[in-house]
């Protein structure tokens, strides 16, 4: 069954702090890979995606994400945290040839000052 | 300005009254779809369209309807209700459904059912 699963629902940083939230799929087929972000009351917007190419993606306000194939991996990584990132964060596939999108759990992110 | 609108934004109904909620979007967009965001289960797709008359079903479309009969507005429909749907609504669109393009969310429906 397709899938998308993010181990971690809870997140709470310090500014500063490196972050690294995981995100794996279920997928057969070629895949495209999304991290969409919700600010708190406000609707989803688009933090990066990855269709071919460079596994390693670079997206808005310094966050970046690798696509490890062989793991069926796509986390998300920013190295300084600060407190405007506190937010929930969803992974999302996509099959290449089909109009269903397919969401995570969420991670909520909360970064204290 | 691009964008995707809903209405209403918040919406309190009782078991069993048809409803509906808009989705129009500016951009000419092909692909627009209906998502539902429950805490703890992320977004969940309920229907989507490729295109004007086309619809498909998504991951979770019991208990809605949907119709496609413009390519700017694409409705959501519950015929009777119930308190299982209440959640927060989101309706999307890209310019095409296949290629690798970004979804553009509105701001969101939150629907109570009692």
């Amino acid at each position: 069954a397709q899938s998308v699963s993010q181990h971690n629902h809870h997140v709470i940083l310090s500014e500063a702090a490196s972050l690294e939230l995981g995100c794996n799929y279920s997928y057969g087929g070629t895949v495209n890979l999304f991290w969409y972000v919700q600010y708190p009351g406000q609707h989803l917007q688009l933090l990066l995606k990855y269709f071919s190419g460079d596994p390693l993606v670079k997206g808005i306000k310094g966050f970046e994400a690798e696509f490890i194939k062989s793991k069926f991996s796509f986390n998300l990584r920013k190295p300084s945290v600060q407190w405007s990132d506190t937010a929930e964060y969803f992974c999302a596939v996509k099959g290449s040839n089909t109009g269903k999108l397919i969401f995570g759990q969420g991670t909520t992110l909360q970064v204290k000052p | 300005e691009a964008q995707v609108t809903q209405n209403p934004r918040y919406l309190i109904t009782v078991t069993g009254k048809k409803l509906t909620v808009t989705c129009s979007q500016n951009m000419n967009h092909e692909y627009m779809s209906w998502y539902r965001q429950d805490p703890g289960l992320g977004l969940r797709q309920i229907y989507y369209s490729m295109n004007v008359e086309v619809t498909d079903k998504g991951d979770v479309p019991e208990g809605y309807k949907v119709s496609r009969k413009e390519k700017r507005n694409f409705p959501l429909i519950l015929e009777s209700p119930s308190p299982n749907q209440t959640s927060l609504y989101f309706c999307a669109s890209s310019l095409h459904g296949r290629a690798n393009n970004e979804q553009f969310f509105g701001p969101g429906t939150r629907l109570t059912v009692l």
